[in-house]
């Protein structure tokens, strides 16, 4: 079964700042990785989907990175705002089968 | 407008009393996925299907079975239902593996 992990478990921010946070999965095989976004009580949104070592992709104030050799993705967020209070997801696939792994999320709280 | 319908929304049943829980969707996916979600595990997926008639088992598919006859559904189906599967219940539709997924508003299944 394919190893997806995220760090930190938890964070807790004030509004304005900025923040990051990692998904390590393993290198060999690599296919695509997706984050999504989860907010309480709905469905997880779809935030990037990644395939090429390198890769960044922004959407507002929420960026991401890809790094395929080493086995990690970035999420950032600028200027937090108590809005983007989440869980972030990452999931990924590789090249032995077409299921998703999802990885335990990151769980944001934005104070104001 | 796109959507993923699951049915029902919640469910309290017993022990051994086989139940569907369905999946429908309008986007002409052909990627659909079936997934639990418990606390402190995240996302684990169940069954995923590429096409028509076309099934796979993901991560837990034990205690599961599922169909896929037509395009647009992709039921679930506990046939023996057990106190372990007491959990919430997403199912998620793509265009592929590099499409992100989209997900519908989950399903509470508590089997008492």
């Amino acid at each position: 079964i394919l190893n997806v992990e995220q760090s930190p478990q938890s964070l807790h921010v004030q509004e304005g700042d900025s923040t990051n946070f990692t998904c390590s999965f393993p290198s060999s095989n690599f296919y695509a990785l997706h984050w999504y976004r989860w907010e309480t009580a709905k469905s997880p949104e779809a935030l990037f989907v990644m395939t090429l070592n390198g890769d960044e992709k922004k959407k507002g104030r929420i960026s991401a990175t890809l790094n395929t050799k080493e086995g990690y993705s970035y999420l950032y967020i600028k200027g937090s705002q108590p809005e983007d209070s989440a869980t972030y997801l990452c999931a990924c696939r590789n090249n032995y089968g077409q299921n998703f792994v999802f990885g335990p999320g990151t769980r944001l709280s934005v104070l104001p | 407008e796109a959507q993923v319908t699951q049915n029902p929304r919640y469910l309290i049943t017993v022990t051994g009393k086989k139940l569907t829980v369905t999946c429908s969707q309008n986007m002409n996916h052909e990627y659909m996925s079936w997934y639990r979600q418990d606390p402190g595990l995240g996302l684990r997926q169940i069954y995923y299907s590429m096409n028509v008639e076309v099934t796979d088992k993901g991560d837990v598919p034990e205690g599961y079975k599922v169909s896929r006859k037509e395009k647009r559904n992709f039921p679930l189906i506990l046939e023996s239902p057990s106190p372990n599967q007491t959990s919430l219940y997403f199912c998620a539709t793509g265009g592929g593996p590099n499409q992100p997924q989209h997900f519908g508003d989950g399903t509470r299944l508590s089997i008492l």
